[in-house]
């Protein structure tokens, strides 16, 4: 049972491209969104969160949209650089239940 | 990686035997959090922990068991290990289970069961 669907599987971008990501969940009780992003042979590390009453957080490059009606959120990165290749997880926590649901994770490729 | 480490980083080992995974964290966090990564599934909620000698579930735990005898200990047993348990392993810590409140992660531990 996967609660947190997530596309696409893998992405490539252009250096200077906007890399999309994107979630859905079902789970009303979720209440806390957040996003990581992982290296090869790392822990995933947080990159950017966000509460279901705000619609949209950008913090530099990175921006969360959400769309709590459709329940969906997504990740924007504006200007991809070679350094951003990694791979990105969303997540949503239900904090009731103490547990962070992961998606399946997004492989992120960007050419120099 | 925020003052966690985990042991081993590396495990080859049988089916059937038993095999103990080590959290250990230096920041005095009170929730500890096992999770598996498996491709295609992301990171999945073995068992967590909210105190010392307070554990529960999590969406996978058949086939494991956990102890925190102390604050900074987590320790995670796979009582009889089957090639299923194949997976890298991370760790977690978080001060609170609220959303305000990031989870880090540990290095992780790669465990192949033959």
């Amino acid at each position: 049972q996967q609660q947190v669907k997530q596309s696409p599987q893998s992405l490539i971008v252009q250096k200077g491209g906007i890399s999309i990501i994107n979630c859905a969940y079902e789970n009303t009780a979720f209440d806390y969104f957040p996003w990581y992003q992982q290296f090869p042979g790392k822990g995933p590390a947080l990159l950017i969160a966000i509460r279901p009453d705000v619609s949209e957080k950008k913090e530099g490059r990175f921006t969360i949209s959400f769309n709590k009606s459709a329940k969906q959120f997504s990740l924007h990165i504006m200007d991809s650089q070679p350094g951003d290749s990694a791979t990105y997880f969303c997540a949503a926590l239900d904090g009731s239940a103490r547990q962070l649901t992961f998606g399946s994770g997004t492989q992120l490729t960007v050419l120099p | 990686d925020a003052g966690i480490t985990q042991s081993p980083r590396h495990k080859v080992t049988e089916t059937g035997t038993p095999v103990t995974l080590r959290c250990h964290q230096t920041e005095n966090h009170r929730y500890m959090y096992w999770y598996r990564q498996d491709p295609g599934h992301g990171l999945r909620l073995i068992h967590y922990s909210y105190g010392v000698k307070d554990t529960d579930k999590g969406e996978v735990s058949d086939g494991y068991s956990v102890s925190r005898s102390k604050t900074e200990d987590f320790l995670l047993t796979l009582e009889s290990a089957t090639s299923s348990q194949t997976s890298v392993y991370f760790c977690a810590i978080s001060e609170s289970s609220q959303g305000a409140d990031t989870q880090y992660f540990g290095p992780g531990t790669r465990l192949t069961v033959l």
